[in-house]
Parts: structure tokens; C-alpha cells; sequence
């Protein structure tokens, strides 16, 4: 058990140019989950998977944000188009459905975005 | 909906001594709460979480949180606190969505300790 993963920890990009995060889950939790946090809030759900499938989605995450899991395996967020707005502390989790929805939720360190 | 109320966004206090950081929850339904916390340049870690049962809930480093339904709080607590628990502490509630879990997040609370 080696945790959850996420890569890049810091990207600094410039507005308007597109930006991509990998999320690497814990072995075999099928259940993964993106959250933003920006400076002084805590975290917000953005999506949320189940192997594969995307099962549910925040107002949040517009249509510049797109979220993939082809594998059931490891995750990526993409962000089109970057604003200002969108700096901020990218989080993924991940969990066994064992506890249904009272499982614990494992996260990861972050990814950092500036947009500049 | 749910949500959760973090009073207090910063708490400084001397080493050794007690803390207590306080939480409450609004919610029509099934209550289940947690307190997560994130330490500096890291993601958040599971300090305990309240499911069902017994009240007062011991989670670890110490740290325990008693569930007050009638007063909607889940306050955080430690008898004795040291430097490494400087951090930022949040608490949360779960909301189910497609059968799994959805947190639902405070502002968190800023523990500084003093030496």
C-alpha cells in the first residue's frame, strides 16, 4: 500500500493554456474521488468515480473541466482554457465500497495550480 | 442540505496544554462526521470519524470528538497537545451520492501551538 498518488505537485501555466493532473489510487479501490480546495476553504467535491464510470458531478466543474478513469485504474483532470480562477489545491481520493458510503476516503498530497 | 460550521479558523495554543476545536452540522438526515487533518505541503489524513454507537469517538495522536445531537456539534479535542500537531483540522459531514460517499467540508481551523 504505497497511497494515493497525484502528479504533477505544482504546475504554474499561463491563462488560457490547457493543463492536465494524474491521480494514482490506492490498488484495487475502485472508488476516486477529485476535490478542490482553494486558499482558506476546505476541500469541494468536484466528480466522482466508480471503476470506470463517472457517476457524479458537481456545478462546479464546468465545461473546462473533464475528468477520465479508462481503466478503472489510475485518473486524470484536465482543465481547458485555464482562468485565474482556477488556481487552487487539486485533490484525489480514493476508497473500497466496503463501508458503502461511510468508507474512509484515502487522499492524496495535491496538485498545486498557479495560473498566471 | 448538509454542512458544517468550523467556529474558529485559527487556534493558538501553548504547548502542553488542552485544546478543543469546535464543529457543527446542520443536516436532515442520517448524521455521519469526520475530522481530517492536513499538514503542511500534504493531503488530508483521517483523524477519527463518527458512524453510529458510542458518542465520544478516540481517533489517533491522541485526539478524541464526542457527537452531541442535540446541540448538532462534533468538537475535537486533546487533553495535552504537542509542536507536530501544529496543522490545519477539518471537519466534515458525508452526504451519499450514487452509493458512495460525498464530504462536505469546513473552513477548517488553523492549530498553531506555542512552545
Amino acid at each position: 500500500d504505497t497511497g494515493v498518488s497525484q502528479n504533477p505537485r505544482h504546475k504554474i501555466t499561463k491563462r488560457g493554456q490547457n493543463v492536465t493532473f494524474r491521480c494514482d489510487p490506492i490498488s484495487e479501490h475502485n472508488r476516486l474521488y477529485w476535490y478542490r480546495q482553494t486558499l482558506g476553504q476546505g476541500p469541494e467535491f468536484l466528480t466522482y468515480f466508480q471503476n470506470e464510470a463517472q457517476l457524479e458531478k458537481s456545478r462546479l466543474l464546468s465545461d473546462r473541466f473533464s475528468a477520465e478513469r479508462p481503466k478503472g485504474s489510475f485518473s486524470t483532470l484536465e482543465i481547458q482554457r485555464t482562468e485565474q480562477g482556477d488556481s487552487a489545491m487539486y485533490l484525489c481520493a480514493s476508497s473500497t465500497p466496503r463501508g458503502g458510503f461511510t468508507d474512509t476516503q484515502y487522499f492524496g498530497p495535491g496538485t498545486r495550480l498557479t495560473v498566471l | 442540505a448538509q454542512s458544517v460550521t468550523q467556529l474558529d479558523s485559527q487556534v493558538p495554543v501553548f504547548e502542553e496544554a488542552p485544546v478543543e476545536l469546535r464543529c457543527n452540522y446542520s443536516s436532515s438526515v442520517s448524521v455521519y462526521l469526520f475530522w481530517y487533518v492536513q499538514y503542511p505541503n500534504q493531503g488530508l489524513q483521517l483523524l477519527l470519524k463518527y458512524l453510529s454507537g458510542s458518542t465520544l469517538v478516540k481517533g489517533i495522536n491522541g485526539f478524541e470528538a464526542e457527537f452531541n445531537k442535540s446541540q448538532t456539534s462534533f468538537h475535537l479535542r486533546k487533553p495535552s497537545v504537542h509542536i507536530s500537531d501544529t496543522a490545519e483540522y477539518f471537519c466534515a459531514v458525508s452526504k451519499e451520492v450514487q452509493g458512495a460517499q460525498k464530504l462536505v467540508f469546513g473552513q477548517g481551523t488553523r492549530l498553531t501551538i506555542n512552545p
